[in-house]
């Protein structure tokens, strides 16, 4: 079973520019979370989807927005980047809508601001 | 507001050597707890999940213990190897309504050969 991909693994952007990431989860998962992690701050949750949905979310500015596909792939959107969204950013997928199921993560993308 | 703080935050041990990674929560109101692996660069591998009714689990040379009520959790790990040396995050679910997982900042363990 092929575990969940990101693309792409490697970014450069400018500030004030946007960016979009994806994410294709584990084939039959129907969550899909993301992270951001840095060295000050660590792994932060950004928000989750299930079912096309958005289920959760956690406390970044409106700048970080998300959406998730009927195929449960999901893409992360960053608008207006700021040298501080350098970071990586991983993504979670998970078998269910249970919350005792396990998270598996994707290689992330490294996404580096200058 | 849920915190996971992880103790120590970096430990160097000879090979060989078993060792305990420290992991405590302060809402003891969680759903499960996780443990993950990160080597440089890359993304988490989970190692052990523990449902909140349960005391601990086992994979090879891990066992992950959970004490609930205390909010505690401890990383076992027998006979280290280089090949363990990565960063151990620990992770719990919780939240009531606003449920996600919070990450501890993570254990940087180094095995020395």
């Amino acid at each position: 079973k092929a575990g969940v991909t990101q693309t792409p693994r490697y970014l450069i952007k400018t500030r004030g520019q946007q960016v979009t990431l994806s994410c294709s989860p584990i084939s039959g998962h129907r969550s899909v979370s993301w992270y951001q992690q840095t060295p000050g701050q660590g792994l932060q949750f950004l928000f989750e989807y299930f079912s096309e949905t958005q289920r959760n979310k956690g406390n970044f500015p409106g700048r970080f927005s998300g959406r998730q596909f009927s195929n449960s792939r999901s893409e992360m959107n960053v608008s207006t980047l700021e040298l501080g969204d350098s970071a990586l950013y991983l993504c979670a997928s998970s078998s269910s809508s249970a919350f005792s199921y396990e998270q598996y993560f994707g290689p992330g993308t490294r996404l580096t601001v200058t | 507001k849920q915190e996971v703080t992880q103790i120590p935050a970096a430990l160097s041990v000879p090979e060989g050597e078993n060792l305990v990674l420290n992991c405590s929560f302060t809402d003891s109101a969680i759903y499960n707890l996780q443990w993950f692996r990160q080597d440089p660069g890359k993304g988490l591998t989970s190692l052990l999940l523990i449902q909140s009714s349960q005391r601990e689990q086992t994979s090879g040379r891990l066992n992950a213990s959970l004490d609930k009520s205390s909010g505690r959790s401890t990383l076992y790990i027998a006979a280290s190897q280089p090949g363990d040396s990565a960063t151990y995050l620990c992770a719990v679910y919780s939240g009531g309504s606003n449920y996600k997982l919070t990450f501890g900042k993570g254990t940087l363990l180094t095995v020395n050969p």
